[in-house]
């Protein structure tokens, strides 16, 4: 049974960097050759935003408005895959989640499943 | 960036009615829509992708539709465990997500 799970501080002070990790169960993120593995997070304000997207070779696509600030990686050792945003601000507070990002036709399509996703808070 | 609207904000309806749900894109997106539905403090979950089809152990009373800038989610013969905000996704251009459609049971 697939099932993903977000881990990491539920409280960031502006200026800092936050880091999410998540821990992939029911498949093995090394030996998926058909799928990218995503965040992605929701803010009341704007929604659901997709934050970016990891390959098994370190291979990344980025939202290009967070570029700037984000890093994923994937541990393939523990079965996970990481997020750093830097220079966070309360506009980064959210509820963060991880995904498996299918690939169709050769390019990323959906997201196939999800996390339960963790509510990250920015404030001093 | 692909603007998705949907509509409506709210949908109330009684067990066994048609639930349909709206998303348009600001430009064309071919058909790479998905469609997820999301209950408080769990994972959301998807329901169909390409615009029209059913992701794996979805049940048949959720059916997707649409091409171009026009898309619709129908739920026929609602069950009390459909109440969710149900969202759609698009592909076409990077990943960006419509504001989500509450779906209440009465």
């Amino acid at each position: 049974q697939m099932q993903l799970q977000e881990s990491g501080p539920g409280l960031v002070k502006p200026s800092e960097t936050l880091s999410l990790t998540c821990t992939v169960s029911g498949d093995s993120i090394s030996s998926s050759t058909r799928y990218y593995w995503g965040w992605i997070r929701q803010t009341p304000g704007k929604g659901l935003e997709w934050i970016g997207s990891v390959y098994y070779s370190g291979s990344t696509f980025y939202n290009p408005s967070l570029r700037s600030r984000v890093i994923m990686s994937v541990h393939t050792s523990g079965n996970r895959f990481s997020l750093k945003l830097s220079s966070v601000s309360a506009a980064d507070t959210a509820l963060y989640f991880c995904a498996r990002h299918e690939i169709l036709g050769g390019r990323l399509a959906h997201f196939d499943y999800w996390g339960q996703g963790t509510l990250v808070t920015v404030s001093s | 960036e692909i603007v998705l609207t949907q509509s409506p904000a709210t949908l109330s309806l009684s067990p066994g009615e048609r639930a349909t749900l709206s998303c348009r894109a600001s430009q064309s997106v071919s058909n790479y829509v998905a469609w997820y539905q999301h209950k408080p403090g769990q994972a959301p979950r998807l329901l169909i992708y390409d615009a029209s089809n059913r992701a794996t152990g979805i049940p048949g009373r959720f059916s997707g539709s649409g091409s171009g800038t026009d898309f619709t989610l129908t739920i026929s013969g609602l069950e009390p465990e459909d109440a969710a905000v149900y969202y759609c996704q698009q592909r076409s251009n990077w990943f960006t997500f419509g504001g989500g459609t509450k779906v209440e049971i009465q």
